[in-house]
């Protein structure tokens, strides 16, 4: 059971190229969330999805973009990265019981530098 | 909007004594999720508690208990038996009822066990 898988692991883009993070869980969750860390800061949302086809904007959206077209996958785009966009990057998902009430499991993380 | 506030950046305790790491938050929900996230060196993300504000009761998971007083907005967490695994960063979050998925973390406390 691999749980919630995010990749890549590390990423150095140069500024204005794009990307997209892939986020896949296999635990049939509903809702899935994408993060982001700062040097000294907690997690901010940025997007999360309540179930397949479904997105909504989180704390700190502008910038990024996501996809959730199939239930088990989220995709997190950046068009445009810029250097403020350098931070750790995490996927979370959680069943529908009530968002992160109940247990939500973190990928590993993706580190990405903007140069 | 909501806010969590932890006021104690950095924090440490000699390995078998007792710690408490505070957590504040605002809001205007009277329904919500709070939880404690432990975050070691790996960067893996472990819930350690959660404590759902309908219940007066305080939640505990083994050396692991809150503090939860709604009408001060506040949810501490007491480590019992400090261990040198418990050495993480840990994070206070908070989700609304009304809008689960919306998740709203604190900075962090940064804990270090001694030997």
């Amino acid at each position: 059971n691999a749980g919630v898988t995010q990749t890549p692991k590390f990423r150095v883009l140069k500024t204005g190229q794009s990307m997209t993070l892939l986020c896949a869980q296999d635990m049939n969750h509903e809702y899935m969330y994408w993060y982001r860390q700062d040097p000294g800061m907690g997690l901010r949302l940025i997007h999360y999805s309540v179930g397949e086809g479904t997105t909504a904007k989180g704390e700190v959206p502008d910038g990024y973009n996501v996809s959730r077209l199939k239930k088990q996958n989220f995709l997190l785009g950046l068009e445009s990265a810029a250097p403020s966009q350098t931070s750790v990057y995490f996927c979370a998902s959680s069943d529908a019981a009530g968002g992160l009430g109940t247990e939500a499991f973190f990928g590993q993380g993706t580190r990405l530098t903007v140069v | 909007a909501q806010t969590v506030t932890q006021s104690q950046p950095e924090m440490s305790v000699q390995e078998a004594e007792t710690v408490t790491l505070s957590c504040t938050y605002d809001t205007s929900e009277s329904n919500y999720y709070l939880f404690w996230y432990k975050q070691p060196p790996s960067r893996q993300m472990i819930l350690v508690i959660r404590q759902e504000a309908y219940k007066q009761q305080n939640a505990t998971e083994n050396r692991f208990s809150v503090n939860f007083q709604k009408a001060a907005k506040s949810f501490s967490l007491k480590i019992s038996d400090s261990q040198l695994g418990d050495t993480a960063m840990y994070f206070c979050a908070f989700e609304p009822y009304t809008n689960a998925g919306k998740s709203t973390f604190g900075d962090g406390t940064t804990l270090t066990v001694k030997p």
